[in-house]
């Protein structure tokens, strides 16, 4: 199994540009959330998903969108990048059981100038 | 999610145990204490999950008193590879969807 795959792995954008960091997994896990880490930091919490068709914010939810179509892939949507937004994104997934841990994706470090 | 708190950061030699000791007063009945490591550039990993007394894996033993209001990640011999940010999280998942980290000890092993 590949887990959870995120793409790309690095990235650099302009600021006002948009793009999307795409996560997949092949767990069939039905919870799936969007962390950022900013250097030296812990991670916070961006956007959840506990299934198919719902989603919902978490700590820092401004100035991203998720959507979650499938099972399998919650991407992460940034329409106007800022350099605030310059982080290291990380994609996690797992069942939605009493005491199931989360599976991580490896990241996508994400510069905007 | 239960408030935690741990150490900011630790040091410690190769080759000595690492106890790594969380603190969650506000612990609920049904909630469960799970650890991460996280190694730098790369995304956190599950290590150890208990709920009460102690529990071992090949990684790592967790150790929890009977009043569960904190819990101990203990690490056997460590050694270099062992640097990196550990985690610890309380929660139940049908009721806290929203998991939230906090900032976790910062463990450096030293030669």
């Amino acid at each position: 199994n590949a887990g959870v795959t995120q793409t790309p792995k690095f990235q650099v954008l302009k600021t006002g540009q948009s793009m999307t960091l795409q996560c997949a997994q092949d767990m069939n896990h039905e919870y799936m959330s969007w962390y950022r880490q900013d250097p030296g930091m812990g991670l916070r919490l961006i956007h959840y998903s506990v299934g198919a068709g719902i989603t919902d914010q978490g700590e820092v939810p401004n100035g991203y969108n998720v959507s979650r179509s499938t099972t399998e892939d919650f991407p992460l949507r940034l329409l106007s990048a800022a350099p605030s937004q310059t982080s290291v994104y990380f994609c996690a997934s797992s069942r939605q059981r009493a005491n199931s841990p989360l599976h991580f994706g490896n990241g996508t470090r994400l510069t905007v100038t | 999610l239960a408030k935690t708190t741990q150490p900011i950061s630790m040091d410690s030699y190769e080759g000595q145990e690492v106890n790594i000791t969380c603190s969650h007063n506000n612990i609920a009945t049904n909630d469960y204490i799970t650890w991460y490591q996280q190694f730098p550039s790369q995304g956190p990993r599950f290590i150890i999950q208990g709920y009460k007394t102690k529990v071992t894996n090949e990684v790592a033993s967790l150790f929890i008193p009977a009043d569960r209001k904190s819990s101990t990640l203990s690490l056997p011999r460590v050694s270099l590879s062992d640097t990196a940010v550990y985690y610890c999280l309380v929660g139940e998942r049908s009721r806290d969807d929203k998991i939230i980290f906090g900032k976790g000890t910062r463990l450096h092993i030293l030669p």
